[in-house]
């Protein structure tokens, strides 16, 4: 998976708990990426970094925020996981050209009950 | 708002016939549509790319078109094989240079031996 690790895999948690997934990446890339999917819906963007402490917000950003403190580290925090935050999540890493593939980490799925 | 849009039925071929995955999108032309390959459990794996200035792009048994004027990019897979089967994900340029795909949702191909 290009350098892109995710943690944890699997979680279980419960409504109201506050909940944060970590993405590092070894390959130097600017750019990192937050998405979830979900059936129906394909991937959708919920935050995206383009250098550290630099990041804005995708299609589906509430109830969620991010921080990148470093270029290697990128973290998804649900403050208060809801069951509708029961999904899959990707990160994903890209370099500088815009035109970049972008490359995915292997997920984790996240079951808030 | 831009979309992209995939047949989300999946698609069922025999083995060594071409298969072929419509993408469609909505409003102004990307610069570019990238295509992906997602396999059960895993993230998607990047495939090929095709700029809105090229007609046609190959790799293997792979071939991608882009059709500004039907707002259409077609997925060929020649002489397809069982190992083929999997999910392939369709995604746009988004409106910033930030590297942001809008992903479609997927096609689901399987092979039949």
């Amino acid at each position: 998976d290009a350098g892109i690790t995710q943690s944890p895999r699997h979680k279980v948690t419960e409504t109201g708990t506050p909940v944060t997934l970590r993405c590092h990446q070894t390959e130097n890339h600017r750019y990192m990426y937050w998405y979830r999917q979900d059936p129906g819906h394909g991937l959708r963007l919920i935050h995206y970094s383009y250098g550290v402490k630099d990041t804005d917000k995708g299609e589906v950003s509430d109830g969620y925020s991010v921080s990148r403190s470093k270029t290697e580290d990128f973290l998804l925090t649900l403050e208060s996981a809801t069951s509708s935050q029961t999904s899959v999540y990707f990160c994903a890493i890209s370099g500088t050209d815009s035109y970049n593939e972008q490359f995915f980490g292997p997920g984790t799925r996240l079951t808030v009950l | 708002s831009q979309k992209i849009e995939q047949n989300s039925e999946a698609l069922n071929i025999q083995e060594g016939k071409t298969a072929t995955l419509t993408c469609n999108y909505t409003n102004y032309s990307p610069a570019y549509l990238q295509w992906y390959r997602q396999d059960p459990g895993r993230g998607p794996v990047f495939l090929l790319l095709i700029r809105e200035n090229e007609k046609e792009k190959r790799k293997e048994r792979l071939k991608v078109t882009f059709d500004t004027t039907l707002k259409q990019s077609l997925f060929h897979i020649t002489a397809s094989q069982p190992a083929d089967s999997a999910t392939y994900l369709c995604a746009k340029k988004g409106s910033s240079n930030t590297g942001k795909l809008i992903f479609g949702q997927g096609t689901t191909l399987q092979v039949k031996p």
